[in-house]
């Protein structure tokens, strides 16, 4: 079956540790997102590619890092310079298409919940 | 610049009863539209979406809503809410180049 995983599901990191989140997908999709969660404020962007080798920031990209060498793979890194690491993290992949407008939902991963100690 | 406005961040209804779950949107060319529900600690799962073929608009599990241009809205409903309907709720607006923005999500409970 074709989907997005993400691992681990829960992450336990302490304070001043960097942390890579995993993302996958087998879609064959171009573009993949990655967003962060809280209570109350929905889904904020954190960076997103839209080709391999390729990525740009979101609204709140400050305290994180990506990379795109793959694509089938976005691996997300929390940095120690990230003040509130702890939220749900969330990956997703959509295909990218400019010509159809049918095929432009994305396609969500189950999650990550990161909390810092 | 695109945004979504999801009013009332929690609903509660009866089992059985009507489902309405609010959202506008602004956008600056034609949007794309889509609702997606969450269940606790678990991603994203479409609900459906508006690709302009038609108005009104069916996805899963009985829901509806429903692209009113005049009145910037895409609004969700059910017609009869059932217990397993219980979930956080988003509506998105989305660009031609994929980026998508969420609303801040309607938590929906539902008394039995």
């Amino acid at each position: 079956d074709g989907g997005i995983t993400q691992s681990p599901k829960y992450l336990f990191r302490k304070e001043g540790q960097n942390v890579t989140l995993s993302c996958e997908q087998n879609l064959n999709h171009d573009a993949m997102y990655w967003y962060r969660q809280d209570p109350g404020q929905g889904l904020r962007l954190i960076y997103y590619s839209q080709i391999v080798n390729d990525f740009q920031k979101g609204d709140i990209a400050e305290g994180y890092s990506v990379s795109r060498e793959k694509k089938e793979s976005f691996p997300l890194t929390v940095t120690s310079a990230q003040k509130n690491p702890t939220a749900f993290y969330l990956c997703a992949s959509s295909i990218q298409s400019r010509t159809s407008r049918l095929d432009n939902e994305q396609f969500f991963g189950p999650g990550t919940r990161l909390t810092v100690l | 610049a695109q945004s979504v406005t999801q009013l009332g961040s929690h609903v509660s209804v009866s089992e059985g009863a009507l489902v309405l779950l609010r959202c506008n949107y602004s956008s600056s060319v034609p949007p794309y539209l889509f609702w997606y529900v969450q269940y606790p600690n678990q991603g994203l799962q479409l609900l459906l979406k508006y690709t302009s073929a038609a108005t009104l608009v069916k996805g899963i599990n009985g829901f509806e809503a429903e692209f009113k241009k005049s009145e910037t809205s895409f609004h969700l409903t059910k017609p009869s809410a059932h217990m397993s309907d219980a979930a956080e709720y988003f509506c998105a607006v989305s660009d031609r180049g994929n980026q998508f923005y969420f609303g801040t999500g309607t938590s929906l409970t539902v008394i039995p």
